[in-house]
């Protein structure tokens, strides 16, 4: 199985900071790499895919780069609302896995 | 708009079968689609458990492979999951989500599902 680790496991951030997450695949996965948002007692919600191309209603703070193995998901100017978990996804081979998740608190 | 409904038992017994079924409503239920099946594990992560498409045979995680199925009834909309021996470390909220493109986003996903495996 292709393993996702997720960096930092926890991101402190004010409102109106830049922050950047990190990603890294076990084996390169090339550009097949997805990012989601969770919040508590939520489903995931899509926001990138294919490492950099934005969702359909995902506000263009957001925005994802990367190849091979070393991926990042940078969010500009934090919003209250982007307070929640972030989860990379490989979907190069089966089993789809993901990270851990890093999870974005207010300092 | 597509929209995807979990439902099933929220408690099963040790060593019984966990069944869900997820109803799809809005947007085609073919043409290409991955109709996947995923779990998180109460404060953790997620698993992926395994898709059916109409391009194949369904497609499992190996780590459950000998336990469980996944199948579509198309003219029901309706994409099914079964897990049978379950012990508490199935319990989990179990998320239907739909798979689409080559680089297989899931864009859109149910509200989940809660099942406690308990006696």
């Amino acid at each position: 199985d292709i393993q996702m680790t997720q960096s930092p496991s926890t991101l402190s951030a004010s409102v109106g900071d830049s922050v950047t997450f990190t990603c890294r695949a076990s084996q390169t996965i090339y550009t097949f790499l997805n990012w989601y948002q969770q919040k508590p007692g939520k489903a995931p919600k899509l926001l990138i895919y294919a490492t950099s191309d934005l969702e359909s209603g995902v506000p263009s703070r957001f925005s994802g780069t990367g190849s091979g193995t070393h991926f990042t998901l940078t969010i500009s100017d934090v919003q209250p609302e982007d307070f929640a978990t972030y989860y990379c996804q490989q979907s190069f081979t089966t089993p789809i896995t993901f990270g851990h998740g890093t999870r974005l608190e207010i300092k | 708009q597509v929209q995807l409904q979990e439902s099933g038992p929220g408690l099963v017994k040790p060593s019984g079968t966990l069944s869900l079924t997820c109803a799809v409503s809005g947007g085609s239920i073919s043409s290409g689609y991955y109709w996947t099946w995923v779990r998180q594990a109460p404060g953790k992560g997620l698993e992926w458990i395994g898709e059916t498409s109409d391009s194949g045979s369904p497609n499992y995680n190996p780590s459950l492979q000998s336990r469980v199925a996944i199948s579509l009834d198309h003219s029901k909309r309706l994409l099914s999951l079964s897990l049978t021996s379950v012990t508490a470390a199935d319990t989990a909220v179990y998320y239907c989500a739909r798979g689409t493109g080559s680089y297989r986003p899931f864009d859109f996903w149910g509200q989940g599902s809660l099942v406690a495996v308990s006696s």
